[in-house]
C-alpha cells in the first residue's frame, strides 16, 4: 500500500513569498503530524491532527506557520512571507492515533528561500 | 519539558564492529521510547520500540533497553555492516504540553566503512 507521500519534494522560492506544503497520509491513519528537520538539528514538532478534535498547534513558531486538514485526510502546511530561517526539510507523518503506535513519515519537503 | 539527549556524531565504524549509541532522556511520566533510522536519500523509518521499564526493542540486529532507573534507551549493534549507514534519531513519546506529539534527540550520523 501508499505511504505518506510530501509534495513537492523540492521547493525553492524568493523570501517574502508564500508556499503551501502537502501532505497526504496513509489511509485509515487518523493522526498526522508536521515536523521541521533543520541542517544540524534534529526534528522539531509543528502541528499535531487526531481526528475532529481540534489541532494541537503548540510547536508552530510563528503565526506566518498555519495547517490545515481537510475530510480527515490531506493536510496542507503554509508558510507565509517566508524567511531565510524557513528553509528545512518539513515532513509529515501519520500514525493509527492511539497511544504508542509508530508514525510513518513521508520523504519530505525540501524548502529552500532564497 | 520532555527532551532526548543523543550522542553526537558522526561515528564512524569498521565493518563488523560493535555499535553503541547513547540516548538519554528526560521525561514526566512513563514516555514510549523509540529509535528512528533515516538512511541517504530515504525518509525516516521506525527501526524500534519499547514502551515500558525493562522492555527490549528489536530489529535488523539492533536492539535497546528501555531503562527507567538511568533513562537511557541506548542503540547496539554487535556486528555493524556498510548499508547501516544512516542517521539514527533517539525520540519519546510523551503527553507533556497537553498533546501528543514524538521529541526527538538531534540524531547521530553513522558511518561505516570496509
Amino acid at each position: 500500500g501508499a505511504g505518506v507521500s510530501q509534495s513537492p519534494s523540492n521547493k525553492v522560492t524568493e523570501k517574502g513569498k508564500d508556499v503551501e506544503l502537502r501532505c497526504d497520509p496513509i489511509s485509515g491513519h487518523t493522526a498526522l503530524y508536521w515536523y521541521r528537520q533543520s541542517l544540524g538539528q534534529g526534528l522539531e514538532f509543528l502541528i499535531y491532527f487526531q481526528g475532529n478534535s481540534a489541532p494541537d498547534k503548540s510547536g508552530l513558531p510563528s503565526d506566518r506557520f498555519s495547517a490545515e486538514r481537510t475530510g480527515g485526510s490531506v493536510s496542507t502546511l503554509t508558510i507565509q512571507r517566508t524567511q531565510q530561517e524557513d528553509s528545512a526539510v518539513y515532513l509529515c507523518a501519520s500514525s493509527l492515533g492511539t497511544p504508542n503506535q509508530p508514525q510513518h513519515f513521508g520523504d519530505g519537503t525540501r524548502l529552500s528561500i532564497l | 519539558g520532555d527532551s532526548v539527549t543523543q550522542m553526537e556524531g558522526p561515528v564512524t565504524l569498521s565493518e563488523e564492529a560493535f555499535l553503541t549509541i547513547n540516548c538519554t532522556y528526560t521525561a514526566t511520566g512513563y514516555p514510549s521510547l523509540f529509535w528512528y533510522v533515516q538512511y541517504p536519500g530515504e525518509g525516516l523509518q521506525l527501526l524500534l520500540k519499547a514502551t515500558k521499564a525493562d522492555d527490549k526493542g528489536s530489529n535488523k540486529g539492533f536492539e535497546a533497553t528501555y531503562r527507567k532507573e538511568t533513562t537511557s534507551f541506548h542503540l547496539e549493534k554487535g556486528s555493524v555492516q556498510v548499508s547501516d549507514s544512516a542517521v539514527y534519531f533517539c525520540a519519546l513519546w510523551g503527553l507533556t504540553g497537553g498533546g501528543n506529539k514524538l521529541t526527538f534527540g538531534t540524531g547521530t550520523q553513522l558511518k561505516v566503512e570496509l
